[in-house]
């Protein structure tokens, strides 16, 4: 069925790494790819988009990769802050109506 | 200062007692959308509207009743018929069906 699902539900980093946070999606029809980030108790944060004639897509200290082969997506984060800690949604649009998110994945930055 | 507003931030209600939570946008976007999210959850669709005097059901519309008599507002209403109301809720909106969706700050519902 078409769904969107995350690999980890938390990841724990150092401030200053680099963080990679994974998705899958499994309709091949899905054409655009939208990563939010949630605080507690706010509502999602756009963060960076990317459609499916690309595979790469680069903004402030994010990068979002898309691999079509595999119905793979990521985000980068580069140096990591303590900012940064928070939820991370993929969602994907299909064009038939609205968008579809994932579970999400805690981001938990450590100092 | 352009974007999407909800109120209230915090909604207590008495089982057995219709709300109403208010969205209101002034990005002038065609499509808006009420999504329901639980503790550690992600976003479930309620319903969505693509243009004024128009909505469709999402996946979880049951107890759930919406209007769209203007462009700039998308005012969701919880039943009594709603079994388990307590949630987080968010209210989007986009230039259209296909593009990014940009939420509002959200609303926070307790059935006591």
């Amino acid at each position: 069925g078409e769904s969107v699902g995350l690999h980890l539900p938390t990841l724990s980093v150092q401030e200053g790494d680099n963080s990679i946070i994974n998705c899958a999606y499994s309709n091949s029809a899905s054409d655009y790819f939208i990563w939010y980030k949630q605080e507690s108790g706010k509502g999602p944060q756009f963060i960076i988009d990317i459609r499916s004639n690309m595979d790469k897509r680069q903004g402030q200290r994010v990068t979002v990769l898309l691999n079509k082969t595999v119905k793979h997506l990521s985000l980068q984060i580069a140096a990591t802050q303590p900012g940064d800690s928070a939820v991370y949604f993929c969602a994907e649009n299909t064009g038939r109506r609205a968008l579809t998110f994932g579970s999400g994945t805690r981001l938990q930055v450590q100092p | 200062d352009g974007g999407i507003t909800q109120s209230p931030k915090y909604l207590f209600r008495k089982e057995g007692q219709n709300v109403t939570l208010s969205c209101e946008q002034n990005l002038n976007h065609d499509a808006m959308y009420w999504y329901r999210q639980d503790p550690g959850q992600g976003l479930r669709l309620i319903y969505y509207s693509q243009i004024v005097n128009d909505f469709q059901k999402g996946d979880i519309a049951e107890g759930y009743s919406v209007s769209r008599e203007k462009k700039e507002s998308f005012p969701l209403t919880v039943t009594s018929a709603q079994k388990n109301p307590t949630a987080f809720y968010l209210c989007a909106s986009s230039s259209s069906g296909t593009d990014t969706q940009y939420f509002g700050p959200g609303t926070r519902l307790t059935v006591l």
